[in-house]
Protein backbone atom coordinates (compact mmCIF):
# COMPACT_ATOMS: atom_id res chain seq x y z
CA UNK A 1 0.00 0.00 0.00
CA UNK A 2 1.41 3.09 -0.54
CA UNK A 3 2.13 5.97 2.02
CA UNK A 4 3.11 9.47 1.31
CA UNK A 5 5.27 11.38 3.57
CA UNK A 6 5.28 15.47 4.65
CA UNK A 7 8.25 16.44 6.82
CA UNK A 8 7.99 18.46 8.91
CA UNK A 9 3.94 19.25 9.73
CA UNK A 10 4.69 22.83 9.82
CA UNK A 11 7.36 25.47 8.42
CA UNK A 12 7.75 29.23 8.95
CA UNK A 13 10.55 31.13 6.98
CA UNK A 14 11.31 35.17 6.76
CA UNK A 15 10.69 36.50 3.49
CA UNK A 16 13.02 36.17 0.92
CA UNK A 17 14.21 32.82 2.10
CA UNK A 18 14.69 30.07 -0.35
CA UNK A 19 13.28 26.80 0.81
CA UNK A 20 12.70 23.10 0.02
CA UNK A 21 9.61 20.89 0.80
CA UNK A 22 10.09 17.38 1.08
CA UNK A 23 7.69 14.61 -0.05
CA UNK A 24 8.41 11.07 0.40
CA UNK A 25 6.41 7.53 -0.72
CA UNK A 26 6.66 3.95 -0.28
CA UNK A 27 6.36 2.56 -3.52
CA UNK A 28 8.24 3.54 -6.48
CA UNK A 29 5.50 2.39 -9.42
CA UNK A 30 4.08 5.58 -9.90
CA UNK A 31 2.28 6.98 -12.87
CA UNK A 32 2.95 10.75 -11.79
CA UNK A 33 3.54 12.88 -8.81
CA UNK A 34 1.46 15.88 -8.24
CA UNK A 35 1.99 19.32 -5.88
CA UNK A 36 -0.65 20.92 -5.00
CA UNK A 37 -1.19 24.20 -3.21
CA UNK A 38 -4.42 24.44 -0.40
CA UNK A 39 -5.12 28.09 1.56
CA UNK A 40 -7.20 27.28 4.46
CA UNK A 41 -11.01 26.00 3.96
CA UNK A 42 -10.18 26.22 0.31
CA UNK A 43 -9.67 24.16 -2.63
CA UNK A 44 -6.46 22.42 -3.83
CA UNK A 45 -4.52 24.12 -6.68
CA UNK A 46 -2.36 22.24 -8.62
CA UNK A 47 1.04 23.23 -9.12
CA UNK A 48 3.29 21.10 -10.72
CA UNK A 49 2.97 17.61 -12.05
CA UNK A 50 5.91 15.43 -12.60
CA UNK A 51 5.60 12.00 -14.95
CA UNK A 52 7.36 9.13 -13.91
CA UNK A 53 9.69 9.23 -16.80
CA UNK A 54 10.65 12.78 -15.72
CA UNK A 55 13.30 14.27 -13.45
CA UNK A 56 11.96 18.01 -12.83
CA UNK A 57 9.15 20.13 -13.59
CA UNK A 58 9.28 24.59 -13.21
CA UNK A 59 6.50 26.84 -13.00
CA UNK A 60 7.98 30.24 -12.34
CA UNK A 61 9.74 30.47 -8.54
CA UNK A 62 8.89 26.90 -8.20
CA UNK A 63 10.64 23.87 -9.26
CA UNK A 64 9.66 20.49 -8.21
CA UNK A 65 12.47 17.43 -8.97
CA UNK A 66 11.28 13.61 -8.66
CA UNK A 67 13.64 10.70 -7.55
CA UNK A 68 11.63 7.81 -8.42
CA UNK A 69 14.34 5.14 -7.33
CA UNK A 70 14.66 7.14 -3.74
CA UNK A 71 11.04 7.56 -3.36
CA UNK A 72 11.00 11.44 -3.04
CA UNK A 73 10.28 14.65 -4.50
CA UNK A 74 11.18 18.34 -3.40
CA UNK A 75 9.36 21.57 -4.12
CA UNK A 76 11.59 24.38 -4.53
CA UNK A 77 10.46 27.86 -3.88
CA UNK A 78 13.17 30.41 -4.99
CA UNK A 79 12.80 33.76 -2.53
CA UNK A 80 9.68 33.04 -0.63
CA UNK A 81 6.63 35.76 -0.17
CA UNK A 82 3.99 36.10 2.31
CA UNK A 83 1.66 34.87 -0.26
CA UNK A 84 3.50 32.09 -0.48
CA UNK A 85 1.83 30.88 2.79
CA UNK A 86 -0.61 27.86 2.69
CA UNK A 87 -0.24 23.87 2.86
CA UNK A 88 1.90 22.30 0.58
CA UNK A 89 0.17 18.90 -0.50
CA UNK A 90 1.98 15.93 -2.90
CA UNK A 91 0.10 13.42 -4.51
CA UNK A 92 1.47 10.20 -6.64
CA UNK A 93 -1.02 8.24 -8.74
CA UNK A 94 -0.02 4.33 -8.77
CA UNK A 95 -0.97 1.23 -10.25
CA UNK A 96 -4.45 0.55 -9.02
CA UNK A 97 -5.72 -1.11 -12.20
CA UNK A 98 -7.71 1.61 -13.74
CA UNK A 99 -8.27 4.05 -11.16
CA UNK A 100 -6.30 7.11 -10.69
CA UNK A 101 -6.08 7.31 -7.25
CA UNK A 102 -3.99 9.86 -5.92
CA UNK A 103 -2.69 9.11 -2.90
CA UNK A 104 -1.80 12.68 -0.56
CA UNK A 105 0.52 13.05 2.20
CA UNK A 106 -0.49 15.28 4.97
CA UNK A 107 0.85 18.33 3.87
CA UNK A 108 3.19 20.90 5.07
CA UNK A 109 1.83 24.12 6.32
CA UNK A 110 4.54 27.15 5.05
CA UNK A 111 4.24 30.26 7.22
CA UNK A 112 6.56 33.06 5.16
CA UNK A 113 6.70 36.08 7.95
CA UNK A 114 7.39 39.60 6.36
CA UNK B 1 -12.98 28.73 -18.20
CA UNK B 2 -11.83 25.03 -17.21
CA UNK B 3 -13.58 24.45 -14.04
CA UNK B 4 -15.37 21.31 -11.53
CA UNK B 5 -17.68 23.00 -9.79
CA UNK B 6 -19.54 21.58 -6.45
CA UNK B 7 -22.58 22.47 -5.10
CA UNK B 8 -22.95 23.49 -2.37
CA UNK B 9 -20.16 24.78 -0.89
CA UNK B 10 -21.46 24.54 2.61
CA UNK B 11 -23.95 22.28 4.72
CA UNK B 12 -25.49 21.78 7.21
CA UNK B 13 -27.85 18.99 8.10
CA UNK B 14 -29.00 16.40 10.56
CA UNK B 15 -28.50 12.91 11.34
CA UNK B 16 -30.38 10.25 8.37
CA UNK B 17 -31.25 12.95 6.06
CA UNK B 18 -30.47 12.26 3.07
CA UNK B 19 -28.48 14.67 0.84
CA UNK B 20 -26.53 14.70 -2.58
CA UNK B 21 -23.83 16.97 -3.39
CA UNK B 22 -23.46 18.00 -6.94
CA UNK B 23 -19.89 17.95 -8.78
CA UNK B 24 -20.35 18.92 -12.67
CA UNK B 25 -17.13 19.41 -14.65
CA UNK B 26 -16.87 21.01 -18.55
CA UNK B 27 -13.49 19.89 -19.65
CA UNK B 28 -15.06 16.72 -20.95
CA UNK B 29 -12.63 14.81 -18.53
CA UNK B 30 -13.56 10.86 -18.63
CA UNK B 31 -12.14 10.48 -14.89
CA UNK B 32 -14.03 11.61 -12.01
CA UNK B 33 -13.47 10.85 -8.18
CA UNK B 34 -14.71 11.87 -5.11
CA UNK B 35 -12.08 12.59 -1.86
CA UNK B 36 -12.69 13.52 1.59
CA UNK B 37 -10.29 15.23 4.00
CA UNK B 38 -10.18 15.57 7.66
CA UNK B 39 -7.63 16.61 9.79
CA UNK B 40 -4.95 14.21 10.77
CA UNK B 41 -5.88 11.76 8.25
CA UNK B 42 -5.58 13.78 4.67
CA UNK B 43 -7.37 13.18 1.51
CA UNK B 44 -8.80 9.69 0.84
CA UNK B 45 -10.84 8.58 -2.14
CA UNK B 46 -14.01 7.49 -1.64
CA UNK B 47 -15.40 6.66 -5.27
CA UNK B 48 -14.49 7.18 -8.75
CA UNK B 49 -15.18 6.73 -12.15
CA UNK B 50 -13.77 5.59 -15.46
CA UNK B 51 -16.57 7.08 -18.00
CA UNK B 52 -20.72 7.07 -17.94
CA UNK B 53 -22.20 4.24 -16.27
CA UNK B 54 -18.55 3.24 -14.97
CA UNK B 55 -18.25 3.61 -10.83
CA UNK B 56 -16.11 1.95 -8.25
CA UNK B 57 -15.40 1.98 -4.35
CA UNK B 58 -12.31 4.07 -3.65
CA UNK B 59 -10.56 3.51 0.39
CA UNK B 60 -13.66 4.80 2.26
CA UNK B 61 -16.83 3.90 0.52
CA UNK B 62 -18.80 2.73 3.18
CA UNK B 63 -22.12 5.49 4.02
CA UNK B 64 -21.93 6.71 0.34
CA UNK B 65 -23.39 6.25 -3.36
CA UNK B 66 -22.41 7.93 -6.52
CA UNK B 67 -23.78 8.08 -9.81
CA UNK B 68 -22.00 9.05 -13.24
CA UNK B 69 -25.44 9.27 -15.73
CA UNK B 70 -23.78 12.15 -17.90
CA UNK B 71 -20.36 12.82 -18.92
CA UNK B 72 -20.36 15.96 -16.87
CA UNK B 73 -22.03 14.89 -13.67
CA UNK B 74 -20.58 13.23 -10.73
CA UNK B 75 -22.86 13.34 -7.56
CA UNK B 76 -22.32 12.36 -4.14
CA UNK B 77 -25.36 10.78 -2.04
CA UNK B 78 -25.53 9.96 1.45
CA UNK B 79 -28.67 8.45 2.09
CA UNK B 80 -28.92 8.24 5.59
CA UNK B 81 -25.74 10.80 7.31
CA UNK B 82 -24.05 10.32 10.43
CA UNK B 83 -21.74 13.10 12.59
CA UNK B 84 -18.54 10.41 11.32
CA UNK B 85 -19.25 11.94 7.82
CA UNK B 86 -18.56 15.47 8.59
CA UNK B 87 -15.84 16.10 6.62
CA UNK B 88 -14.61 18.81 3.65
CA UNK B 89 -15.29 17.36 0.43
CA UNK B 90 -13.46 17.38 -3.16
CA UNK B 91 -14.35 16.20 -6.31
CA UNK B 92 -11.83 15.82 -9.17
CA UNK B 93 -11.75 14.67 -13.01
CA UNK B 94 -8.89 14.04 -15.06
CA UNK B 95 -8.58 14.06 -19.31
CA UNK B 96 -7.99 9.75 -18.91
CA UNK B 97 -7.61 7.01 -16.40
CA UNK B 98 -4.16 5.61 -15.59
CA UNK B 99 -3.08 8.78 -13.46
CA UNK B 100 -0.99 10.01 -16.46
CA UNK B 101 -2.64 13.03 -16.96
CA UNK B 102 -2.92 16.27 -13.68
CA UNK B 103 -6.27 16.47 -11.89
CA UNK B 104 -8.59 18.96 -11.57
CA UNK B 105 -10.05 19.68 -7.78
CA UNK B 106 -13.31 21.59 -7.36
CA UNK B 107 -13.51 23.94 -4.66
CA UNK B 108 -14.93 21.40 -1.58
CA UNK B 109 -17.86 21.29 0.35
CA UNK B 110 -17.67 21.67 3.88
CA UNK B 111 -20.21 18.98 5.47
CA UNK B 112 -21.69 18.90 9.21
CA UNK B 113 -23.80 16.44 10.16
CA UNK B 114 -25.26 17.25 13.72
Amino acid sequence: KQEVTQIPAALSVPEGENLVLNCSFTDSAIYNLQWFRQDPGKGLTSLLLIQSSQREQTSGRLNASLDKSSGRSTLYIAASQPGDSATYLCAVAGYTGANSKLTFGKGITLSVRP
Amino acid sequence: EAQVTQNPRYLITVTGKKLTVTCSQNMNHEYMSWYRQDPGLGLRQIYYSMNVEVTDKGDVPEGYKVSRKEKRNFPLILESPSPNQTSLYFCASSPVGQGRYEQYFGPGTRLTVT
